[in-house]
């Protein structure tokens, strides 16, 4: 069964400093990869996915994650933090050609001024 | 609006009682999906429809939870005999297909008393 584990349930970070949220996976074969933002009382944002092709994704607000088949590992990363970057940050996993997604528990992203 | 939408937004319910969460998904997205997120964690799949039809139900808990799509469109989640376990927050999210990109709606927050 697929799994993802987000290390770190809280990240805190000056705004400018640089932005790593960790996330992997386990998965039998090399599935589909998402990163999901959660603003306040907003409903769930794709940021970015990978499916195939170039391994270093770039998705909206200057985030971008590689998939390191290696390391099965999918961070999350951002040169410089924006207090506006301040949510709750999801991976997910899914099969190639599923439609079941996988999350994982989501690390809370606070940035200091 | 454009995006999905889910009501009621917040339901607080006694033990026992029986309760429907509505989703309307973005218009002309033929598949639909339900999670549900727990204090704390990601959210966790329960069913996924392709048109009118329940393509994978896997995620749901036991019998008691049921899920509709009549027409294709709105959803209906419906809970009997509700549990203090139950309460959470539903997530609906559509897209346009296999492998399109998932948007959620806001979610409904059921508190089981």
């Amino acid at each position: 069964a697929q799994s993802v584990t987000q290390l770190g349930s809280h990240v805190s970070v000056s705004e400018g400093a640089l932005v790593l949220l960790r996330c992997n996976y386990s998965s039998s074969v090399p599935p589909y990869l998402f990163w999901y933002v959660q603003y306040p009382n907003q409903g769930l944002q794709l940021l970015l996915k990978y499916t195939t092709g170039a391994t270093l994704v770039k998705g909206i607000n200057g985030f971008e994650a590689e998939f390191k088949k290696s390391e099965t590992s999918f961070h999350l990363t951002k040169p410089s933090a924006h207090m506006s970057d301040a949510a709750e940050y999801f991976c997910a996993v899914s099969d190639r050609g599923a439609q079941k997604l996988v999350f994982g528990q989501g690390t809370r992203l606070t940035i200091n001024p | 609006g454009a995006g999905v939408s889910q009501t009621p937004s917040n339901k607080v319910t006694e033990k026992g009682k029986y309760v429907e969460l509505r989703c309307d998904p973005i218009s002309g997205h033929t598949a639909l999906y339900w999670y549900r997120q727990s204090l704390g964690q990601g959210p966790e799949f329960l069913i996924y429809f392709q048109g009118t039809g329940a393509a994978d139900d896997s995620g749901l808990p036991n019998d008691r939870f049921f899920a509709v799509r009549p027409e294709g469109s709105v959803s209906t989640l419906k809970i009997q005999r509700t549990e203090r376990g139950d309460s959470a927050m539903y997530l609906c999210a559509s897209s346009m297909g296999l492998g399109r990109e998932l948007f959620f709606g806001e979610g409904s927050r059921l508190t089981v008393l």
